[in-house]
């Protein structure tokens, strides 16, 4: 599976919009990008999904490069319950797959 | 909603002690999962199961064995705990694929596991 990079942190002000970035450039045709994220003391939590086209749910956008190999979360509005540690991931559909999950970003959404 | 839970949330044992973490989903899910957590280095996925009996080693295997003898239940055995193996360990199930390609893992609140 394609192997993921993300900044360490990021700091976002209350209400502006947090656009988290990932690279992914040998990502191949098959592979689906998903996002989770973790705040604290929880487990991870699915945020959206995409394979080619930009994808928008209630929590968030996703917006994927035409050449697929980098892609930006975009939370609109960022809220102080934001704060939390993101994930990209990059996964094959297949029996018994897994997700490998990386270190993330930590998002701060700053008052 | 889904839920999954695990038996304990913080564990303290002491080295050489043969240790059970259990996790339970109510949602028919195939597939379960064992991470841990350790500051710096992620969630590392330390065995999954697709199937009642069946299992797979992920990345961090060694010292850690699972067993799944029921559908709903994934239990992580350390045959000898040992100071290294103090972490957050977390369970999560999902559906199997082909039910569609969102493939969302859920996750319990995780076991803070002290080994002294």
């Amino acid at each position: 599976d394609a192997k993921t990079t993300q900044p360490p942190s990021m700091d976002c002000a209350e209400g502006r919009a947090a656009n988290l970035p990932c690279n992914h450039s040998t990502i191949s045709g098959n592979e689906y990008v998903y996002w989770y994220r973790q705040i604290h003391s929880q487990g991870p939590q699915y945020i959206i999904h995409g394979l080619k086209n930009n994808e928008t749910n209630e929590m968030a956008s996703l917006i994927i490069t035409e050449d697929r190999k980098s892609s930006t979360l975009i939370l609109p509005h960022a809220t102080l319950r934001d704060t939390a540690v993101y994930y990209c991931i990059v996964r094959v559909l297949r029996t018994g797959n897994q997700f490998y999950f990386g270190t993330g970003t930590s998002l701060t959404v700053i008052p | 909603d889904v839920k999954v839970t695990q038996s304990s949330r913080y564990l303290v044992k002491r080295t050489g002690e043969k240790v059970f973490l259990e996790c339970v989903q109510d949602m028919d899910h195939e597939n379960m999962f064992w991470y841990r957590q350790d500051p710096g280095l992620g969630l590392r996925l330390i065995y999954f199961s697709y199937d009642v009996k069946m299992k797979e080693k992920g990345d961090i295997p060694e010292g850690y064995s699972v067993s799944r003898e029921k559908k709903e239940r994934f239990s992580l055995i350390l045959e000898s705990a040992s100071t290294n193996q103090t972490s957050m360990y977390l369970c999560a199930s999902s559906l199997e694929v082909g039910t569609g390609e969102k493939y969302e893992q859920y996750f319990g609140p995780g076991t803070r596991l002290t080994v002294t």
